[in-house]
């Protein structure tokens, strides 16, 4: 069945460094939404991404889709502590709106 | 205006106890999910609404769960009975479908003990 892996399960940064997080898909994407989880929260929509080779910038995020469409990176520049959390990708599948969650990144960030 | 709403937000019960969660979507939203997360095996879709009607339950674990959306505006996910294993955080979602993929707006969950 359909799957999305995310790499690393968990990265731990000092204040400061970068972080990035890779999402690999074991299907052709039609696109590829990300979401963000504070610990205690709920998943909280990023953004979707939808072109080949599509790239696309929140402040210090930058979001990347490959060009083949089976693969996306999030990365962050100069990690803050409020960037602490789950970052998944989702996959949309057919039919109605379903996602397919990836399996998730949580990031610590020590001040 | 309000986001998805879910209650209880946490739930405490004993094992072979019935457990009613409850959601109501984003007001004009016509598409709604129910998922489950735990450590072990991630964020799950377990079930989702198109216009009130169920597209797709193949998540649903067993015939212990079952989902309803009477109307537009409420769902309810039911397991029946509870058992330890259901210990989880159970999100409920939705958003407004147009034909492509749009976001999903997240309820706040309801984090379920069954003891």
């Amino acid at each position: 069945g359909q799957q999305v892996m995310q790499i690393p399960q968990y990265q731990h940064v000092q204040e400061g460094e970068d972080f990035t997080t890779y999402c690999n898909s074991s299907t052709t994407l039609s696109n590829i939404q990300w979401y963000k989880q504070r610990p205690g929260g709920h998943p909280v929509f990023l953004i979707q991404l939808v072109k080949s080779g599509e790239v696309k910038k929140q402040k210090r995020l930058t979001f990347q889709f490959g060009e083949a469409k089976k693969n996306s990176s999030l990365h962050i520049t100069a990690t803050q502590t409020t960037d602490v959390g789950t970052y998944f990708c989702a996959d949309p599948n057919t039919g109605f709106q379903k996602l397919v969650f990836g399996t998730g990144t949580r990031l610590l960030v020590s001040p | 205006d309000a986001g998805v709403i879910q209650s209880p937000r946490h739930e405490v019960t004993e094992m072979g106890q019935e457990v009613t969660l409850r959601c109501k979507p984003i007001s004009g939203h016509n598409s709604l999910f129910w998922y489950r997360q735990t450590m072990m095996r991630g964020l799950e879709l377990l079930i989702y609404f198109n216009n009130n009607v169920p597209i797709d339950d193949s998540g649903m674990p067993e015939d212990r769960f079952s989902a309803k959306m009477p109307n537009a505006s409420f769902s309810t996910l039911k397991i029946q009975p509870s058992e330890p294993r259901d210990s989880a955080v159970y999100f409920c979602a939705s958003s407004h479908s147009r034909g492509s993929t749009d976001t999903q707006y997240f309820g706040p969950g309801t984090r379920l003990t069954v003891l």
